[in-house]
């Protein structure tokens, strides 16, 4: 079974500041791991993915995440937040090759303060 | 641009009632997964469907079914619709079950 576990379900930051999301995972396989963001009344859009290959991965609009496997986590940053990155934000699992389904965490909201 | 579109944007539905979703895929996407995603939670795990098979389904009752279509289309139908029904109904589309899935805007069903 699989889960996902983000910390925290608001963050804020000041504009020019660090990002940090939390996330944690559980998986009984070698994961597949996605942070997706989400902006009021819109669907999903994929920020950046981990599928095996380099543990540091860098996604669209200056996110990066790293992989740690012995802490099982996938926490995604950003050097400096910007007002547009003010939106939901969302980690997920899945079990990839021969899996069908992809879990997500519960979500964190980001709010960026001027 | 991810080529994913749903319909109906928005739709209102009262409690007993049948409802059905579309969602057009990306060509030459022939997986499509639906989510659930209730106000203030992350999107849950309907089903996904393969070459027009369901092949993997979440915790949803039976009432929540689909079909999937040949050239890239999908339903979603729910019967005896509760109000725990209302939430924002997300189709996702991928080239096959393992690969990143490009999802839809989503359409917004209130249950009164």
């Amino acid at each position: 079974a699989q889960s996902v576990t983000q910390l925290g379900s608001h963050v804020s930051v000041s504009e020019g500041a660090l990002v940090l999301l939390r996330c944690n995972y559980s998986s009984s396989v070698p994961p597949y791991l996605f942070w997706y963001v989400q902006y009021p009344n819109q669907g999903l859009q994929l920020l950046l993915k981990y599928t095996s290959a380099a543990t540091l991965v860098k996604g669209i609009n200056g996110f990066e995440a790293e992989f740690k496997k012995s802490e099982t986590s996938f926490h995604l940053t950003k050097p400096s937040a910007h007002m547009s990155d003010a939106a939901e934000y969302f980690c997920a699992v899945s079990d990839g090759a021969g899996g069908f389904k992809t879990i997500f965490g519960a979500g964190t909201r980001l709010f960026v303060k001027a | 641009e991810t080529g994913v579109t749903q319909s109906p944007t928005h739709l209102i539905k009262t409690r007993g009632q049948q409802v059905t979703l579309r969602c057009s895929s990306q060509s030459g996407h022939n997986t499509v997964s639906w989510y659930q995603q209730a106000l203030g939670q992350g999107p849950q795990f309907i089903f996904q469907y393969y070459r027009e098979e369901e092949n993997g389904r979440g915790n949803f009752p039976p009432r929540f079914s689909g079909l999937q279509f040949p050239n890239y289309s999908s339903e979603l139908n729910v019967n005896a619709l509760e109000l725990d029904d209302s939430a924002l109904y997300l189709c996702a589309s991928s080239p096959t079950p393992d690969r990143e899935k490009f999802f839809g805007p989503g359409t917004r069903l209130t249950v009164l």
